[in-house]
């Protein structure tokens, strides 16, 4: 059965820290992996990333997947309060619609 | 650009009601998906919808749970008969093609009495 793991479940830190957010997949005809930021409202889309050892960059954020050991991370630095949210991953197989996510990263960041 | 808009937010039913939700898609998007949030869980697929068809309710349960998304108006998710199990986010999305990212909404949260 296709899987999503994230980890860890839930992280605090204070303002300023850098974090580091893992997804790992087993999905059968990997197509692309997805990043979301789920506050209180909808989960808004971060990156999506299909190849393998290109860096995507947001700001602060910044994200890679390694294709051969199937798995994605999302780097944020210099963290702030409002990064405080959920962190959903999401695999997509190809020739699919169905995204399948992960339980996704609690992440409190302190002031 | 009005992004993908979910109503009601919040929604109250007892046991044995009807809950009826609602997704407009983004502008543009004729294709939308249904997907369910319990609690500490993940979000998981429901039903795939265009424009008067479904495409695939693989994800849906069989019974009590029903969508449609007709040719004028909003995407409609139905849910009769609700026990406190339906208790969870719904959200929507919305992409232009059906391979393309998908856009959510701000879900409906639905709590059984």
């Amino acid at each position: 059965e296709d899987k999503v793991v994230q980890s860890p479940l839930s992280l605090v830190v204070h303002e300023g820290d850098t974090v580091t957010l893992n997804c790992s997949y087993e999905v059968t005809n990997f197509r692309s992996l997805l990043w979301y930021k789920q506050e209180k409202k909808a989960p808004t889309f971060l990156f999506m990333l299909t190849s393998s050892g290109i860096e995507k960059k947001s700001g602060r954020l910044s994200s890679i997947l390694d294709k051969k050991e199937l798995f994605s991370i999302l780097n944020i630095t210099a963290t702030q309060t409002g990064d405080s949210a959920i962190y959903l991953c999401a695999a997509i197989t190809s020739g699919t619609y169905k995204y399948i996510f992960g339980t996704g990263t609690r992440l409190k960041v302190l002031a | 650009n009005a992004g993908v808009m979910q109503n009601p937010r919040h929604l109250v039913r007892r046991r044995g009601q009807e809950a009826r939700l609602r997704c407009s898609p983004m502008k543009g998007h004729s294709h939308v998906y249904w997907y369910r949030q319990l609690p500490e869980e993940g979000l998981k697929f429901m039903v795939y919808l265009q424009k008067e068809n479904i495409i695939d309710e693989s994800g849906m349960p069989k019974e009590r749970f029903s969508a449609e998304f007709p040719k004028e108006g909003p995407s409609i998710l139905r849910i009769q008969q609700v026990v406190r199990g339906d208790s969870a986010a719904y959200f929507c999305a919305s992409s232009w093609d059906f391979l393309e990212t998908q856009y959510f909404g701000p879900g409906t949260r639905l709590l059984v009495l």
